[in-house]
């Protein structure tokens, strides 16, 4: 089965830019999708089909997908902006990453 | 307005079957372009995907929990009902149902807000 590796945690000064990788094998062939969820909600979608970006989401969330790594960037990071994020995939079905919990220092 | 709302009991013995039912509206369960999914998480853990529904009754399941596993819908009650046999404290986890967007490349673009289901003696 077609698996997602994300890294556990990431931190990133407050203003600065965070990058998540997504790493899968020759994951840059299929559209990822990426979530946000804060504590105590429901996953929201941030990212979709690589680097969409659905309506009310600011521009400071994009993404990118190439070879076996996809990249969800966060710009001019925000306190507002700490949350887990976790890439999806579809192999037939449904496939999401492992998670990595971004921290604003 | 797109809305999920997942429903069933907070809380299960072991051994015993669990059903939830995740009630939408704002879309149409015969809309071709969408599907829903049933997604779990175990308190401080991953998101886990367990199964799917299309509006052509195209189902798909978990392969570690496909014989657990029972997904279906009503499609005039806006119903999506998934059953979980064999219940075991493992299973501990929110629930949640969310909607698949087939043209974004199969996002799921709107959730419910979860339900939280305990499975204990």
């Amino acid at each position: 089965s077609y698996e997602l590796t994300q890294p556990l945690s990431v931190s990133v000064a407050l203003g600065q830019t965070a990058r998540i990788t997504c790493g899968g094998n020759d994951i840059g062939s299929k559209n990822v999708h990426w979530y946000q969820q804060k504590p105590g909600q429901a996953p929201v979608l941030v990212i979709y089909r690589d680097s969409n970006r659905p309506s009310g989401i600011p521009e400071r969330f994009s993404g990118s997908n190439s070879g076996n790594t996809a990249t969800l960037t966060i710009s001019r990071a925000q306190t507002g902006d700490e949350a887990d994020y976790y890439c999806q995939v579809w192999d037939s079905s449904t496939v999401f990453g492992t998670g990595t919990k971004v921290t604003v220092l | 307005q797109v809305t999920l709302k997942e429903s069933g009991p907070v809380l299960v013995k072991p051994t015993e079957t669990l059903t939830l039912t995740c009630t939408v509206s704002g879309f149409s369960l015969s809309n071709p372009r969408m599907g829903v999914s049933w997604i779990r998480q175990p308190p401080g853990k991953a998101l886990e995907w367990l199964a799917h529904i299309f509006s052509n009754d195209e189902k798909s399941y978990s392969t570690s929990l496909k014989s657990r596993l029972t997904i279906s819908k009503d499609t005039s009650k806006s119903q999506v009902v998934l059953t979980m046999t064999n219940m075991d404290p493992v299973d501990t986890a929110t629930y949640y149902c969310a909607r698949i967007d087939i043209l974004t490349g199969y996002s799921h673009d709107y959730w419910g807000q979860g339900t939280l289901v305990t499975v204990s003696s």
